[in-house]
């Protein structure tokens, strides 16, 4: 079945270094979305890309959605603690847009 | 004030009994979920209802049961027959994907379900 896995798993910065957490698809995505899920709470919607090669900022956070539409990234400039939480990337299962497979998550620690 | 609402927050039960999730959505939307997400791991889907009345499971079901009587409302009964229970349950509603439109999920806080 449709697989999509994140890498690091966890990462552990200091507070002012960049983050980036990437995210590969088994299957070409139609779109992909991005969810943070703070410690202990549930996962918040962030952003959703649909065109190959698409590039997208919320302030100091930047998606980007592969050519190939089969991966993506989201890059953190300069971390603050309040980026702490697990970062999920979602994409529609094979033959159907009701539903998301997500990622396995990317949980970043940042210290001060 | 829009959103889901999940309940209880914590839930104690026995091993052998079914227990029942609540979820309620004021967000009028269709698309409803049902997620599993055991310490340090991902969601993975239980159960979807895309209208009231119709139901569909996800890649997790055995074990599991859901209704869709109101458009608001979609409960999750865990049964005896569930293996390993304890987890945290997420429910979630989006639009229909039909009405194209962006159909991200909103989730609700969350029942972390125990049972020993």
């Amino acid at each position: 079945g449709q697989q999509v896995m994140q890498i690091p798993q966890y990462q552990h910065v200091q507070e002012g270094e960049d983050f980036t957490t990437y995210c590969n698809s088994s299957t070409t995505l139609s779109n992909i979305q991005w969810y943070k899920q703070r410690p202990g709470g549930h996962p918040v919607f962030l952003i959703q890309l649909v065109k190959s090669g698409e590039v997208k900022k919320q302030k100091r956070l930047t998606f980007q959605f592969g050519e190939a539409k089969k991966n993506s990234s989201l890059h953190i400039t300069a971390t603050q603690t309040t980026d702490v939480g697990t970062y999920f990337c979602a994409g529609p299962q094979t033959g159907t847009a009701s539903k998301l497979t997500f990622g396995t998550g990317t949980r970043l620690q940042v210290t001060l | 004030d829009g959103g889901i609402t999940q309940s209880p927050k914590y839930l104690f039960r026995k091993e052998g009994q079914n227990v029942t999730l609540s979820c309620e959505q004021n967000l009028n939307h269709d698309a409803m979920y049902w997620y599993r997400q055991d310490p340090g791991q991902g969601l993975r889907l239980i159960y979807y209802s895309q209208i009231v009345n119709d139901f569909q499971k996800g890649d997790i079901a055995e074990g599991y049961s859901v209704s869709r009587e109101k458009k608001e409302s979609f409960p999750l009964t865990v049964t005896s027959a569930q293996k390993n229970p304890t987890a945290f349950y997420l429910c979630a509603s989006s639009s229909n994907p039909g009405t194209g439109g962006l159909y991200e999920q909103y989730f609700g806080p969350g029942t972390r379900l125990t049972v020993t």
